[in-house]
């Protein structure tokens, strides 16, 4: 079965860091490009960025660019994203997504491959509190 | 920056009505265009890519249409567990999310 596992819930205080996993499962995990989502409590789907993880080419939402840092480890399949310093307005779930086509059938544009996202995980709550 | 505008916000229907909801995009994005559903609690689901082709296991009473700006996701026949969120997303140029629609029991 082709599957995204996300870590855990988490639960930080402004100023700390945090880094929360997405590991694929179920087929060639090198060649497909894996997103990251935002979803503020009660509010919209957001771009974050998207990675490769053959290659870790990764190309970052302008909205994003500086706040997180996208990253893989291709040797245990898994996707990272990845905070500095907290913030409240960090509260969130989030969510990493595959996309539907390979790779190496794909061609990048600046903003990375056109293609949509079949494959979900679960989500990840994260919760930054003082 | 390509923004998406989703319209209804909320969409109030009754099983076996027809659903249509609109998403515009604030420049040309040919069709690339896709729809997904998502459940309270859950992560959403893909249905519709490249604004018209059903993804794999999705049932056939929806349907997308529309190129350029423009953009339509139909449910033909509405059924129980259509209820939901539904949102479009442009991935043209990097990739955008429209607000969302929510479809209630009327």
């Amino acid at each position: 079965e082709v599957q995204l596992v996300q870590s855990g819930a988490e639960v930080k205080k402004p100023g700390e860091s945090l880094k929360i996993s997405c590991k694929g499962s179920g087929y060639s995990f090198s060649s497909y490009w894996i997103g990251w989502v935002r979803q503020m409590p009660g509010k919209g789907l957001e771009w974050m960025g998207i990675i490769y993880p053959g290659d870790s080419d990764t190309r970052d939402s302008p909205s994003f660019q500086g706040q997180v840092t996208i990253s893989a480890d291709k040797s245990i399949s898994t996707v990272y994203l990845q905070w500095s310093s907290l913030k409240a307005s960090d509260t969130a779930m989030y969510y990493c997504a595959r996309l539907r086509t390979w790779g190496g059938l794909l061609t990048t544009f600046g903003g990375g491959p056109r293609d949509a996202f079949d494959i979900w995980g679960q989500g990840t709550m994260v919760t930054v509190s003082s | 920056d390509i923004q998406m505008t989703q319209s209804p916000s909320t969409l109030s229907a009754s099983v076996g009505d027809r659903v249509t909801i609109t998403c515009r995009a604030s420049q040309s994005i040919s069709s690339w265009l896709a729809w997904y559903q998502q459940k309270p609690g859950k992560a959403p689901k893909l249905l519709i890519y490249k604004a018209s082709s059903l993804e794999s296991g999705v049932p056939s009473r929806f349907s997308g249409s529309g190129s350029g700006t423009d953009f339509t996701l139909t449910i033909s026949s509405l059924q129980p567990d259509d209820f939901a969120t539904y949102h479009c997303q442009q991935y043209s140029s990097y990739s955008r999310f429209g607000q969302g629609t929510k479809v209630e029991i009327k």
